[in-house]
């Protein structure tokens, strides 16, 4: 099974409302990411947290982690239409050098 | 900067036939990777290589080989491919000076084994 998984697998909300996914992990990280991915298109990068680190924030993203139940959360606040898009957290696994992807999580915001 | 760059963007094969999936970053990065993504699922590492030079093993390795050329290019390969290879294929690179650095991806080559 993958080194993330990711709940829920779909998520649907009305514009203006918070959109929380949440991600599991299996073994020790350096870091975690979250990243977009738009209709099979490329991955962008949202937000990357350090191992060493409980919480953080860009604009309207919220990570946090707690890498003593290996779980991670990312809040979209007041979401739009264009927040559509599948989200994936990735782990940077310590002791070497890959990155491994979650389930992810599809989300809907609707207008 | 053009980032990361896939060829080719689409590609049909018959099964068993062989095709190069080629990647390259302008970003001086020096780890790569190559991932596949099936449809409605996440990303699967296939081979990675954290410098150039080396090459490692990622989750589903089994039926391709890869080259790291040089420290821009990074190529896949699939020998003779099957239809369980149908998948759109993902290149990655990071710098990791000093680690906890993004990660940049291609557009993506979508490929049909027939």
């Amino acid at each position: 099974s993958q080194q993330g998984e990711e709940d829920p697998q779909a998520l649907s909300i009305q514009e203006g409302e918070n959109a929380t996914m949440n991600c599991s992990y299996k073994t020790s990280i350096n870091n975690l990411q979250w990243y977009r991915q738009n209709s099979g298109r490329g991955l962008v990068h949202l937000i990357l947290i350090r191992s060493n680190e409980r919480e953080k924030h860009s604009g309207r993203l919220r990570v946090t982690l707690d890498t003593s139940k290996k779980s991670s959360s990312l809040l979209i606040t007041a979401s739009r239409a264009a927040d559509t898009a599948s989200y994936f957290c990735a782990t940077d696994l310590r002791g070497t050098y890959k990155y491994i992807f979650g389930t992810g999580t599809r989300l809907k915001v609707l207008a | 900067n053009a980032g990361v760059t896939q060829t080719p963007k689409f590609q049909v094969l018959k099964t068993g036939q062989s095709m190069t999936l080629q990647c390259a970053q302008d970003m001086n990065h020096n780890s790569m990777y190559w991932y596949r993504q099936d449809p409605g699922m996440g990303l699967r590492l296939i081979y990675y290589s954290a410098s150039e030079g080396t090459t490692d093993k990622g989750e589903v390795p089994n039926g391709y080989n890869v080259s790291r050329l040089n420290k821009r290019e990074f190529s896949l390969r699939l020998e003779s491919a099957a239809p369980s290879q149908t998948s759109v294929y993902f290149c990655a690179s990071t710098s990791q000076t000093g680690r906890n650095t993004e990660a940049f991806f291609g557009q993506g080559t979508r490929l049909t084994v027939v």
